[in-house]
C-alpha cells in the first residue's frame, strides 16, 4: 500500500445525504490536504489540516485528522449533484516542523452524488 | 489576482518530438511543482522548483525529463523524444515564499498525448 490511500474507491448517494470519505498514510506529516478534480479538470483545494489540529470545518466539510492512526476522514453533509468528483488526499511530509512541500497523493475516491 | 496558468493545455506529440510544457504561478509565488496524473490515478509528484533552483527532482525520471524555472519567465518542463507512456495531464502547482508551507494552488493542466 501508498502513502496517502483512500476508502472508499467509489462512493455512490442520494442528494442530501452525507458522504465519507478516507485516508490513512504511513510516515509522520506536516499537514494533510483534500483536492477535488472534476472529470478532465484541474485539483481544486478544499482544506489543509495541520499534524496537531483534529478536526477542521468548512462551509459542509468537515475534516478530521487521527495522527496516531494515521487516517484521516472527510464528511460532505447534504450532499448535491455538483458534489459529483474525484477526491484525493495528499499529504505534506515533515519532521521537526520543516517540510519540504511535496505532496503524495492517494489514489483517490470517486463520489457520484444522484439527484 | 490570476490563478496558476499553465499553457498549452492540450499538446500532441508524435514518438520522438519533444513537449515543453509551461507554468506561470501565481503572483508572488516562489514555489513551483510539477506533479503527473496517469488514467484514473492519482497525481504523482514528479520535480519542486525555486526561483532557479531545481529542490527535489526525485519523482522526475532521469533521462528525457528536465524542469526549470528561471529568474524571469515560466517554469518549463521539457519532455524529450516522447515516448506513447509520457501520455498523462501533466500539472503544475505553486505555493507562496516562507517556511511554513500552505496549500498549492494547482493549474488546469496540460493533457500530452503521444501519438
Amino acid at each position: 500500500s501508498q502513502q496517502g490511500e483512500e476508502d472508499p474507491q467509489a462512493l455512490s448517494i442520494q442528494e442530501g445525504e452525507n458522504a465519507t470519505m478516507n485516508c490513512s498514510y504511513k510516515t509522520s506529516i506536516n499537514n494533510l490536504q483534500w483536492y477535488r478534480q472534476n472529470s478532465g479538470r484541474g485539483l481544486v483545494h478544499l482544506i489543509l489540516i495541520r499534524s496537531n489540529e483534529r478536526e477542521k470545518h468548512s462551509g459542509r466539510l468537515r475534516v478530521t485528522l487521527d495522527t496516531s492512526k494515521k487516517s484521516s476522514s472527510l464528511l460532505i453533509t447534504a450532499s448535491r449533484a455538483a458534489d459529483t468528483a474525484s477526491y484525493f488526499c495528499a499529504t505534506e511530509r515533515g519532521a521537526g516542523g520543516t517540510s519540504y512541500g511535496k505532496l503524495t497523493f492517494g489514489q483517490g475516491t470517486i463520489l457520484t452524488v444522484h439527484p | 489576482n490570476a490563478g496558476v496558468m499553465q499553457n498549452p493545455r492540450h499538446l500532441v506529440r508524435r514518438r520522438g518530438q519533444e513537449a515543453r510544457l509551461r507554468c506561470s504561478p501565481m503572483k508572488g509565488h516562489s514555489h513551483v511543482y510539477w506533479y503527473r496524473q496517469l488514467p484514473e490515478e492519482g497525481l504523482k509528484f514528479m520535480v519542486y522548483l525555486q526561483k532557479e533552483n531545481i529542490i527535489d527532482e526525485s519523482g522526475m525520471p532521469k533521462e528525457r525529463f528536465s524542469a526549470e524555472f528561471p529568474k524571469e519567465g515560466p517554469s518549463i518542463l521539457r519532455i524529450q523524444q516522447v515516448v506513447r507512456g509520457d501520455s498523462a495531464a501533466y500539472f503544475c502547482a505553486s505555493s507562496p515564499p516562507g517556511r511554513v508551507r500552505n496549500e498549492q494552488f494547482f493549474g488546469p493542466g496540460t493533457r500530452l498525448t503521444v501519438l
